[in-house]
């Protein structure tokens, strides 16, 4: 049972322009969301997290936004560059010292056009 | 470099068999993930160890054991191979208990044939 979902499989998007990617949940015990990014051959980098009393948090060009009663999040990337372009995955846990056990979305492709 | 080191990156093996996976964690990590990636799945969480005793159980398979070691490397033994069981496998580590902002190794492809 995918408990975290990524509906999107990819997302092209142009150099200096917006990315949007979406995940959505199903556990409503889930408290603490991440992002993570993987490029080919290497395993995935950390991105951004969130905690469920935020609603929105940044980091430079990533923004992560949380809305708890539609079970959603999404990453907001901008502007868009050409390194950008790699999967991105959606993780959550139950709590941040929740003894492990992230449960992560099936992840996007993002490619960024020049 | 996330400072996370696997081996092997890469093996082929024949149904029925068995390897063992090698993680060494970061420098001062005691915990390690095991995660399984298979094709077009998002990572599935295997298993947990902590200082050497394993925290956390998720999907992990009968016939697939890990153990962490007085040094904090850790193994994964996959056994009775099948088809099914090629995938990426990665491994994590995290100074605490939580696994959040956990780094991952390059991860090893396993290839059963």
């Amino acid at each position: 049972d995918q408990q975290v979902k990524q509906n999107s499989p990819s997302l092209s998007v142009q150099e200096g322009r917006i990315s949007i990617l979406n995940c959505d949940y199903t556990n409503s015990m889930f408290d603490y969301f991440l992002w993570y990014k993987k490029y080919p051959a290497e395993g995935p980098t950390f991105l951004i997290s969130i905690s469920s009393i935020k609603d929105k948090n940044e980091d430079g060009r990533f923004t992560v936004f949380l809305n708890k009663s539609a079970k959603h999040l999404s990453l907001h990337i901008v502007p868009s560059q050409p390194g950008d372009s790699a999967v991105y995955f959606c993780a959550a846990s139950e709590g941040t010292d929740s003894w492990g056990k992230l449960q992560f979305g099936a992840g996007t492709q993002v490619v960024v056009t020049p | 470099d996330s400072g996370v080191t696997q081996t092997p990156k890469h093996l082929i093996t024949a149904t029925g068999q068995r390897v063992t996976l090698r993680c060494s964690p970061r420098s001062g990590d005691l915990s390690v993930y095991w995660y399984q990636q298979s094709l077009d799945q998002g990572l599935q969480f295997l298993i947990q160890y902590y200082n050497g005793e394993e925290r956390a159980k998720g999907n992990i398979l009968e016939r697939f054991s890990a153990q962490q070691f007085p040094d904090l490397h850790s193994e994964l033994n996959l056994s009775s191979l099948e088809l099914g069981d090629s995938a990426l496998y990665f491994c994590a580590s995290s100074g605490g208990l939580s696994n959040t902002e956990a780094f991952f190794g390059q991860g090893t492809r396993l290839t059963v044939v």
